[in-house]
């Protein structure tokens, strides 16, 4: 059981490319989010999926898109990469969109650096 | 939107001693959940608090709610190497969901 899974692990861009952080569950979960990490700030919600076919923002959106066309994925898509993108985004999943009895599990995180 | 305060930022004990982090929230919480990370790693789910007054424990980990439900803490007794690793409170953001809102967290360290 795989549970989320982050790639790559590591990444190195440069200012103005663009790429795709994946993310996939095995668990048939519905909910799945984008949290970024950054020193003294603790986790900011970027965006999220209730479902299939269903995206919305969370506090800190700009600047990524995602999408969410099988339950599976969740992909996070940096369109121009920026130096305050500079993170560690981790991918995180719960059986249902309610906070409650439904813990978020986390993938191993991707660490990113824009230069 | 909602936002919780986490203190202490550090903390830095010898093995044996407790250790206690607490997270304050200026609104009523439905509920409250913990998490920790160890260096390197990623958030694990630690327990989840409920009721007003709740308290949990898990071996030498106690949780608690507060009667208000404004604010938990996370006590460690006789702290050990393996507690070693930071640990964030989180609530569920205004509007529902699952989103929640980590706090800063509280970086644990010990020493032998």
């Amino acid at each position: 059981n795989a549970g989320v899974t982050q790639t790559p692990k590591f990444q190195v861009l440069k200012t103005g490319q663009s790429m795709t952080l994946q993310c996939a569950q095995d668990m048939n979960h519905e909910y799945m989010s984008w949290y970024r990490q950054d020193p003294g700030m603790g986790l900011r919600l970027i965006h999220y999926s209730v479902g299939a076919g269903i995206t919305d923002q969370g506090e800190v959106p700009n600047g990524y898109n995602v999408s969410r066309s099988t339950t599976e994925d969740f992909p996070l898509r940096l369109l121009s990469a920026a130096p305050s993108q500079t993170s560690v985004y981790f991918c995180a999943s719960s059986y249902s969109g309610d906070s409650y009895n439904s813990p978020l599990h986390f993938g191993n995180g991707t660490r990113l650096t824009v230069t | 939107g909602q936002q919780v305060m986490q203190i202490p930022q550090y903390q830095h004990v010898q093995e044996g001693e407790d250790f206690t982090t607490y997270c304050n929230s200026s609104t009523t919480l439905s509920n409250i959940q913990w998490y920790k990370q160890r260096p390197g790693g990623h958030p694990v789910f630690l327990i989840q608090l409920v009721k007003s007054g709740e308290v949990k424990k898990q071996k030498r980990l106690t949780f608690q709610f507060g009667e208000a439900k404004k604010n938990s803490s996370l006590h460690i007794t006789a702290t050990q190497t393996t507690d070693v690793g930071t640990y964030f409170c989180a609530v569920p953001i205004t509007g529902g969901g699952n989103k929640l809102t980590f706090g800063t967290g509280t970086q644990l360290k010990v020493e032998l």
